[in-house]
């Protein structure tokens, strides 16, 4: 089955330190990858939406100086925050969307990663 | 605007009863998907279920079942003979279209107690 595979798990860094968490459909091509934050007891929030080989669109309120995302391929993509602090621990968690999945009938039109929980200190 | 509303924000019961989850959307679109995801402890979404705005039929698969109903837009999650394993944050979800991102109630945290 797809499969997206989103790396660390896990990280616990000091505040001012940017960290980079990757997105990657292992098998299938992904046009679309969205990022979502959930802070502790509180639903999924859509952060932005990025699309391969052109820039990432944002939700209002969300800071794109802040959250860097980086769709170079097809099955990679990059979110980066940048100088991040104790208020942007969060879990992140990114989706792929199979551009086939439509018409292929498939249950799931998106596949989670398993998240990473981000401590910032 | 899409929205998905789930009044339970956290149930406890004891092993072996049933319960029910509730979850009430709001769209415009005449087609739209729902769907149910379990988050336990560990974070990751486990996908449960997808229904078409087209079909109303209700579905049981094991102790699951889901009941759609149209005209209340609600979309309830009723498991049977709940175990322990059953303990999880629930999300019902929306979405509009295939390309498009989900828009996740707020949630509904289950506890079942041995």
């Amino acid at each position: 089955g797809a499969v997206v595979s989103q790396h660390p798990s896990w990280v616990i860094c000091k505040s001012g330190t940017s960290v980079k968490i990757e997105c990657r459909s292992l098998d299938f091509q992904a046009t679309t990858m969205f990022w979502y934050r959930q802070f502790p007891k509180q639903s999924l929030m859509l952060m932005a939406t990025s699309n391969e080989g052109s820039k990432a669109t944002y939700e209002q309120g969300v800071e794109k100086d802040k959250f860097l995302i980086n769709h170079a391929s097809l099955t990679l993509s990059t979110l980066t925050v940048t100088s991040a602090h104790p208020e942007d621990s969060s879990f992140y968690i990114c989706s792929a969307r199979n551009r086939d999945s439509q018409f292929q009938g498939l249950n799931q039109p998106q596949h989670f990663g398993d998240g990473t929980r981000l401590s910032i200190l | 605007a899409q929205k998905v509303t789930q009044a339970q924000t956290e149930i406890s019961v004891v092993e072996k009863e049933d319960v029910t989850l509730d979850c009430v959307y709001e769209t415009r679109d005449t087609t739209y998907y729902l769907f149910w995801y379990k988050q336990p402890p560990s974070g990751e979404l486990v996908f449960l279920i997808r229904r078409n705005s087209f079909d109303e039929q209700n579905e049981i698969s094991g102790r699951y079942s889901w009941n759609f109903q149209k005209s209340t837009s609600s979309f309830n999650f009723t498991i049977t003979a709940s175990q322990v394993v059953d303990s999880a944050v629930y999300f019902c979800a929306l979405l509009r279209r295939y390309g498009q991102n989900f828009v996740f109630g707020p949630g509904t945290r289950l506890s079942v107690l041995p």
